[in-house]
């Protein structure tokens, strides 16, 4: 398997531009994960979905943000309209069922939004 | 509140020294514990774990240590390399019945001076 997938790799972008994140993870996964990662507040978990329907969404930090699962093999995360505070590194992780399983990280998307 | 703390941002070791990077947690309802590797540009990769019912797991050059008293978790890497230079995440999660979201600490940034 390829792993996680994510694209794109890097993304600038203009304050108030709408930006989509994909994610495509490992064939078989039944969890799909959306963490961000900054400087001040490490990986954060913004949203978790078990197959393709989102559990806990109460990292999501704004209603700016939205993520979608609307097949097992695809992820979508949106931020409409985005803002420089949103410039970070955004990863997806799957894994499968289980109490005691890990979770495979795709190599992250960049966002700038200058 | 975090409740995975890494209080140490860096730690500088000598090749073929000990490294050792510590992780505090605050919720005991944790029981399973995870350690991260991260290289620049590339996504986080699962190094190794324990659970609470162990106080040490190891796999070659690493060793976790898991106190639950102390709700206190250390990486051992002995003999350290230059390629061992990364990013350190220490995570956990809770039991439920099925997976739950790791929750991570902020990192520990490992230099191997060669």
């Amino acid at each position: 398997d390829a792993g996680v997938i994510q694209s794109p790799r890097h993304e600038v972008t203009e304050m108030g531009q709408e930006v989509t994140l994909r994610c495509k993870p490992i064939s078989g996964h039944d969890y799909l994960f959306w963490y961000r990662q900054t400087m001040m507040r490490g990986l954060e978990l913004l949203i978790y979905f078990n197959n393709n329907v989102p559990i806990d969404d109460s990292g999501m930090p704004e209603d700016r943000f939205s993520a979608k699962m609307p097949n097992a093999s695809f992820s979508t995360l949106k931020i409409q309209p985005s803002e420089p505070r949103d410039s970070a590194v955004y990863f997806c992780a799957s894994s499968l069922w289980g109490r005691y399983t890990e979770a495979f990280f795709g190599q992250g998307t960049r966002l700038t939004v200058v | 509140d975090q409740q995975v703390k890494q209080n140490s941002p860096s730690l500088s070791v000598q090749e073929g020294r000990i490294s050792i990077l510590n992780c505090d947690y605050t919720n005991s309802m944790f029981d399973y514990f995870l350690w991260y590797k991260k290289y620049p540009a590339e996504g986080p990769t699962f190094l190794i774990s324990i659970s609470s019912i162990k106080d040490k797991n190891e796999d070659g050059r690493f060793t976790v240590f898991l106190n639950k008293s102390a709700k206190h978790l250390s990486l051992h890497i002995v003999p350290s390399q230059p390629g061992d230079s990364a990013v350190y995440f220490c995570a956990a999660s809770v039991p439920q019945s099925g997976n739950t979201p790791l929750v991570f600490g902020k990192g520990t940034r490992l230099s191997v001076i060669a």
